[in-house]
């Protein structure tokens, strides 16, 4: 059983559309993430959620917007696509937002705007 | 602004060599240290340091924190061609601003050639 799953894998599209990233834990853990890793490999946080609620908003362009249903699912809403948002998106899930909790991370997302 | 420095940023070894990767990291209120492998896809978790001086251990990877002097390093020996990956570090702090957020570096991309 996937621990961390994310949907799509992959997708293209042209700039100026919206599009949306789902994930989904089954981890029970209480706190989802979402992390962008450009072509450089920097792997780097852009939200937080912790049991529903945002915790973590890093400056992101305000047309991403996350939403957390419930717990066990993060998912990522793009607006107006531009070029410079391809990237692998990952999700990613840890127990608890404070303590001593590892990551486990979805397999990624990746996104290319044409 | 917190940061993290690994290095080498790649580098290319032959099976059965031993390999030592670096990670340097300034964080306000460190908390812990984690090493990830990323191949292909997601990163997977090996292992988290919190305390100085304590080597931790599996199988043929091993990695050591020094608090004192801010790095730790992650120990490959005899390396087999299923190392080649790439080896991130990341770093958390335990202030409320840091909630579950990890600081990632660049990576050091490991090849390993039979």
């Amino acid at each position: 059983d996937t621990a961390v799953s994310q949907t799509p894998k992959y997708l293209v599209t042209q700039m100026g559309n919206d599009k949306s990233i789902k994930c989904e834990q089954n981890l029970g853990h209480d706190t989802m993430y979402w992390y962008k890793q450009d072509s450089k490999k920097f792997l780097k946080i852009m939200f937080s959620y912790n049991n529903k609620e945002l915790i973590i908003n890093e400056t992101v362009p305000n047309r991403f917007s996350p939403k957390s249903p419930d717990k066990a699912h993060l998912n990522l809403h793009i607006n107006s696509l531009e070029l410079g948002d391809s990237a692998v998106y990952f999700c990613a899930s840890s127990l608890k937002a404070t303590g001593d909790y590892g990551y486990t991370f979805g397999s990624g997302t990746r996104l290319t705007v044409v | 602004e917190d940061k993290v420095v690994q290095s080498p940023l790649s580098l290319v070894v032959h099976e059965g060599d031993t390999v030592t990767l670096n990670c340097s990291y300034e964080v306000t209120n460190f908390r812990s240290l984690l090493w990830y492998k990323q191949e292909k896809k997601a990163p997977t978790f090996l292992f988290m340091l919190t305390s100085s001086g304590i080597e931790k251990k599996s199988g043929r990877l091993s990695s050591i924190l020094d608090k004192k002097e801010l790095f730790s390093i992650l120990n490959i020996t005899a390396t087999q061609t299923g190392d080649s990956a790439v080896y991130l570090c990341a770093v958390r702090g335990r202030t409320t601003d840091s909630w579950g957020k990890l600081q990632f570096g660049a990576g050091t991309q490991v090849v390993v050639t039979p």
